[in-house]
């Protein structure tokens, strides 16, 4: 299995800030990258796709890049529908995800 | 908009099985991964299996591969995960999600590709 490993593990951050989550893969997984949203109680939401794809309807302030093992996650301008975890996955072979980043207000 | 709806809430024995529906409304599976994915209290998202209804096999993740089934009937647009020799561990919130076949990709194999549509998940609690 590929693993994957997301930093930090949690955050504290203020609406407008601009907050950066990495995620780092145990082998090379090109491009095959995507990141979700999961609110409590709720069913996780696809951001971004393929690495750096913005989801249709997702704000213009989330943005992924990466390629390789790693990968970088970034909230442009946090809002405070935002404070969320948030999870990488890759797909360069069966499904993994990483173990998540929750979001909290400072 | 096609919408997943999960089957209800469950409380087994450990050692007994369970089988969770998730049917399709409004939509189908057939051009589409189906995936498990499941989330025990507190912790992160774990990807259980899935299956490709036009390719017909299921992909199991090595750490359940020998105690689940997943399957669909395409008559009536359900999925089923089946889990077995439950153990306490096997509490948790069970999620199906279905999403697009991945481009084919000469350095790739897997098909499973992102997961944009779930259903609200299925609490599932095993105790003695």
């Amino acid at each position: 299995d590929i693993q994957m490993t997301q930093s930090p593990s949690s955050l504290s951050a203020s609406v407008g800030d601009r907050v950066t989550i990495t995620c780092q893969a145990s082998h090379d997984i090109s491009k095959y990258l995507n990141w979700y949203q999961q609110k409590p109680g709720k069913a996780p939401e696809l951001l971004i796709y393929d690495a750096s794809n913005l989801e249709t309807g997702v704000p213009s302030r989330f943005s992924g890049r990466g390629s390789g093992t790693n990968f970088s996650f970034t909230i442009n301008s946090l809002q405070p529908e935002d404070f969320a975890t948030y999870y990488c996955q890759q797909y360069k072979s069966l499904p993994t995800f990483g173990g998540g980043t929750k979001v909290e207000i400072k | 908009q096609v919408q997943l709806v999960q089957s209800g809430a469950e409380v087994k024995k450990p050692g007994s099985s369970v089988k969770v529906s998730c049917k399709a409304s409004g939509g189908t599976f057939s051009s589409n991964t189906i995936n498990w994915v499941r989330q025990a209290p507190g912790q992160g998202l774990e990807w259980i299996g899935g299956l490709i209804p036009m390719l017909a096999t299921p992909a199991y993740a090595q750490k359940f591969s020998d105690r689940v089934t997943i399957n669909v009937d395409a008559s009536t647009s359900t999925a089923y995960l089946e889990l077995h020799s439950l153990g306490l561990e096997d509490t948790a919130v069970y999620f199906c999600a279905r999403g697009p076949v991945a481009p084919a990709a000469g350095d790739r194999w897997n098909l499973y590709y992102y997961m944009d549509v779930w259903g609200k998940g299925t609490t599932v609690t095993v105790s003695s």
